[in-house]
């Protein structure tokens, strides 16, 4: 079975550049969530998409958008980039939402971005 | 909203041993999880251990158990017999409503 595929693996922007980031989940999972993880920091809830509706977003301005596809992969986009864009972004995938307990995230191995 | 806290951003164990990783954790809910995640230097997340609130049993999966106390909200990983590969940085998770929040992490770093 596929894991969950992100891309590009390192990219480098410049400030107030925009990026699109691409996440596939695995085959049958429903559920995306997208994390972003600063040096330092832990993961950082941004957004969580299921059945192609975006369910949830984390405390992250409105320049950190995406979209669930009907194949169920999705896309992290960043508006006008910052120096603080600067961080891994993970892509997680589970069946359905987390609310049982029962589902497990299974992360991708993350976009690495650099904002110079 | 829920905060998830790991107070040690760095452990060091000889290969072998054993090492006890402390997370504590806030919420007014009654009914949730908790996870412990390990991040190799490959970035993968991978999934350690799961432990669901309203079992008083301490989950245990080969060398990693828990030791979870609801009433303090404390949810310790402890790693036996360490090994070299053990060596990641390890997140602290917990999970309500659909939301999966993390912990800052701490890095342990197994020695030869």
């Amino acid at each position: 079975e596929a894991g969950v595929t992100q891309s590009p693996t390192h990219l480098i922007k410049t400030r107030g550049q925009q990026v699109t980031l691409r996440c596939s989940p695995i085959s049958g999972h429903t559920s995306v969530y997208w994390y972003q993880q600063a040096l330092g920091l832990g993961l950082q809830f941004l957004l969580w998409y299921d059945e192609g509706e975006e369910r949830n977003r984390g405390n992250f301005p409105p320049r950190f958008s995406g979209r669930q596809f009907p194949n169920y992969s999705s896309e992290l986009n960043v508006n006008a980039l910052e120096l603080e864009d600067s961080a891994l972004y993970l892509c997680a995938s589970t069946r359905r939402g987390l609310v049982s307990g029962a589902n497990v995230l299974t992360f991708g191995a993350g976009s690495r971005l650099t904002v110079l | 909203a829920q905060t998830v806290t790991q107070s040690q951003p760095e452990m060091s164990v000889q290969e072998a041993e054993t090492v006890t990783l402390s997370c504590t954790y806030d919420t007014s809910e009654s009914n949730y999880y908790l996870f412990w995640y390990k991040q190799p230097p490959s970035r993968q997340m991978i999934l350690v251990i799961r432990q669901e609130a309203y079992k008083q049993q301490n989950a245990t999966e080969n060398r990693f158990s828990v030791n979870f106390q609801k009433a303090a909200k404390s949810f310790s990983l402890k790693i036996s017999d360490s090994q070299l590969g053990d060596t990641a940085m390890y997140f602290c998770a917990f999970m309500n409503d659909d939301k999966l929040s993390f912990g800052a992490g701490t890095t342990v770093t197994v020695r030869a």
